[in-house]
């Protein structure tokens, strides 16, 4: 079986700009967990989706923001970048919300 | 308030020998509880978990323990391997708060050979 898959792997945007990152979970997962590594904070949790719903959410400005369509594959935004979302994006899947989560190798963005 | 806690940034033993890494935790609330391993740039691998209901979970070389009323558990790796080395993160959860694991800051361990 394939793995939870990233895209893109790294992303260089400017102060200001948004983006839009790419997760597949992996096939028959229905929930994805979004997290941002900092070398300051550590590994945060951004939200939760399952069944196209975002089920939680992590102590993140309304900036980020996510979906998920009907094949559990998801998406998050960053709208009006700030250099202090220069992270390690990850995202991960699991079969349902309470399961053992599965990581993607992550995106990388640099925020300049 | 960090409910995890990794307070051992690193760890250095030699190969063949036993790895121990600790993890606290502070909320009660919390049911499962997993470890991953994490190298530079990549996304973290899960290892091993256990569940609250358990004190004690094997998988090969690896063996996590609960102890509940200290609130803390601790993976033990045996014998240890130069491919150990990584960051090992400890990670919890509660149900309540579904989809969401809250992370130690992690250990360093480094097997020398």
């Amino acid at each position: 079986k394939a793995g939870v898959t990233q895209t893109p792997r790294y992303l260089i945007k400017t102060r200001g700009q948004q983006v839009t990152l790419s997760c597949s979970p992996i096939s028959g997962h229905r929930s994805v967990s979004w997290y941002q590594q900092t070398p300051g904070q550590g590994l945060q949790f951004l939200f939760e989706y399952f069944s196209e719903t975002q089920r939680n959410k992590g102590n993140f400005p309304g900036r980020f923001s996510g979906r998920q369509f009907s094949n559990s594959r998801s998406e998050m935004n960053v709208s009006t970048l700030e250099l202090g979302d220069s992270a390690l994006y990850l995202c991960a899947s699991s079969l349902g919300q309470t399961d053992t989560q599965y990581f993607g190798p992550g995106t990388r963005l640099t925020v300049l | 308030d960090q409910q995890v806690k990794q307070n051992s940034p690193s760890l250095s033993v030699q190969e063949g020998r036993i790895s121990i890494l600790n993890c606290d935790y502070t909320n009660s609330m919390f049911d499962y509880f997993l470890w991953y391993k994490k190298y530079p740039a990549e996304g973290p691998t899960f290892l091993i978990s256990i569940s609250s209901i358990k004190d004690k979970n094997e998988d090969g070389r690896f063996t996590v323990f609960l102890n509940k009323s200290a609130k803390h558990l601790s993976l033990h790796i045996v014998p240890s391997q130069p491919g150990d080395s990584a960051v090992y993160f400890c990670a919890a959860s509660a149900p309540s708060n579904t989809g969401k694991l809250i992370f130690g800051q992690g250990t360093t361990l480094q097997v020398k050979p």
